[in-house]
């Protein structure tokens, strides 16, 4: 058990629909990131907050947005939803904002979002 | 634009022999490469690291070999145990760059046969 916490584990819904996806981080982890992994693809970065701000943004898409809390825990919302979001949504968090060496970031057991 | 290539999609192994998992990558400014084992229906689950300055780090069965000049690592088990069958994911991270941010490769699927 890696100690972060992500709600839904499954979650189908409908194109044009808007989902939320819940990221507990480990307890003390200032840093939340969010992952895709679609289908045969490698994990993609989405982007990073840190004790509440957005630290760092890879390839997300506009219709997707996230927020990190004062609890900490995150929350990743997608709207207008399309087909080829259906993807595995990793969460992952770590003590710092940026990676030192020896640090690793752990990781949650996912999401899966099925677009139909 | 791949940075983290792991050209092999799947590797099958005999029990008890060596498996080695290759990658490569093209940005120079990675400077610490991970490798993060995910078995189905879970999260990727940290195994093991290198930072650019080392061209070798070892922790019991597992060696990572880091080659800086050739832009490639892998990532040795020994001996390979049917436990170990899983998609292995190489990852590479710029510290400069003031973020975590892991870049992936998209995997290589190991079997380890009994």
């Amino acid at each position: 058990d890696s100690g972060v916490t992500q709600t839904p584990k499954h979650l189908i819904t409908a194109t044009g629909q808007r989902v939320t996806l819940r990221c507990s981080p480990r307890s003390g982890d200032l840093s939340v990131y969010w992952y895709q992994q679609s289908l045969d693809q490698g994990l993609q970065f989405l982007i990073q907050y840190y004790n509440g701000e957005e630290r760092a943004k890879g390839n997300i898409l506009e219709r997707f947005s996230a927020q990190q809390f004062p609890d900490l825990h995150s929350e990743l919302n997608l709207s207008s939803l399309e087909l080829g979001d259906s993807a595995l949504y990793f969460c992952a968090s770590s003590p710092f904002m940026t990676g030192g060496f020896g640090t690793e970031a752990f990781f949650g057991q996912g999401t899966r979002l099925t677009v139909v | 634009d791949q940075q983290v290539k792991q050209n092999s999609p799947s590797l099958s192994v005999q029990e008890g022999r060596i498996s080695i998992l290759n990658c490569d990558y093209t940005n120079s400014m990675f400077d610490y490469f991970l490798w993060y084992k995910k078995y189905p229906a879970e999260g990727p689950t940290f195994l093991i690291s290198i930072s650019s300055i080392k061209d070798k780090n070892e922790d019991g069965r597992f060696t990572v070999f880091l080659n800086k000049s050739a832009k490639h690592l892998s990532l040795h088990i020994v001996p390979s145990q049917p436990g170990d069958s899983a998609v292995y994911f190489c990852a590479a991270r710029d510290s400069g760059a003031g973020s975590y941010q892991l870049t992936f490769g998209k995997g290589t699927k190991l079997s380890v046969i009994p």
